[in-house]
């Protein structure tokens, strides 16, 4: 059983189009989080939401909202998708005070 | 500002030798973790290591172990005897609370990248 699972693993896509890409944890956490990695690998967070409410967002352009339907689901929409958007988007969930988060796979982006 | 450096970008060894990978952070909350991830060439993120800032104890896990040292803001990793199986990009991070800790926003350090030989 995936803890944190994360559609489309790959996703290629071309410029100016709208996506979504969605992530599911059964672990019973009621945060979770996206974050992004660039072709540089460097990792960063996008967004958090505790309890379907969101808690952090980091200077993101307003072209990735996500969305939380429940606590065991976030995902990502991204509108008129740029080639500088092509990256790996991780999934992460966590239980509030535990202070470790358990990744999705992620989802490889490409942009052409 | 909280910042987590890895200075070594790459590193190349031969299978069976010991490697350290170094870690630096900076932060001016008193209370605070330290992680360890691995990123093998599949790519997912595996979770090797949690430290809570009031335990410098140094921790063995097999084949790898930490050293955690609040005097000089290092949390570096050793892999002893290492193995090709080691071959990935290891990053180091820090965590930072928010909400009175609802959330977490890990900081990631830029990575090392760590080849085992044969």
């Amino acid at each position: 059983d995936t803890a944190v699972s994360q559609t489309p693993k790959y996703l290629v896509t071309q410029m100016g189009n709208d996506k979504s890409i969605k992530c599911e944890q059964n672990l019973g956490h009621d945060t979770m989080y996206w974050y992004k990695q660039d072709s540089k690998k460097f990792l960063k967070i996008m967004f958090s939401y505790n309890n379907k409410e969101l808690i952090i967002n980091e200077t993101v352009p307003n072209r990735f909202s996500p969305k939380s339907p429940d606590k065991a689901h976030l995902n990502l929409h991204i509108n008129s998708l740029e080639l500088g958007d092509s990256a790996v988007y991780f999934c992460a969930s966590e239980l509030t005070g535990n202070t470790e988060a358990f990744f999705g796979q992620g989802t490889r982006l490409t942009v052409v | 500002a909280q910042k987590v450096t890895q200075a070594q970008t790459e590193i190349s060894v031969v299978e069976k030798e010991d490697v350290t990978l170094d870690c630096v952070y900076e932060t001016r909350d008193t209370t605070y973790y330290l992680f360890w991830y691995k990123q093998p060439p599949s790519g997912e993120l595996v979770f090797l290591i949690r430290r809570n800032s009031f335990d410098e104890q140094n921790e063995i896990s097999g084949r790898y172990s930490w050293n955690f040292q609040k005097s000089t803001s290092s949390f570096n990793f050793t892999i002893t005897a290492s193995q090709v199986v080691d071959s990935a990009v290891y990053f180091c991070a820090l965590s930072e609370a928010f909400y009175g800790g609802a959330t977490n926003k890990l900081i990631f350090g830029t990575g090392t990248l760590l080849a085992v030989q044969p």
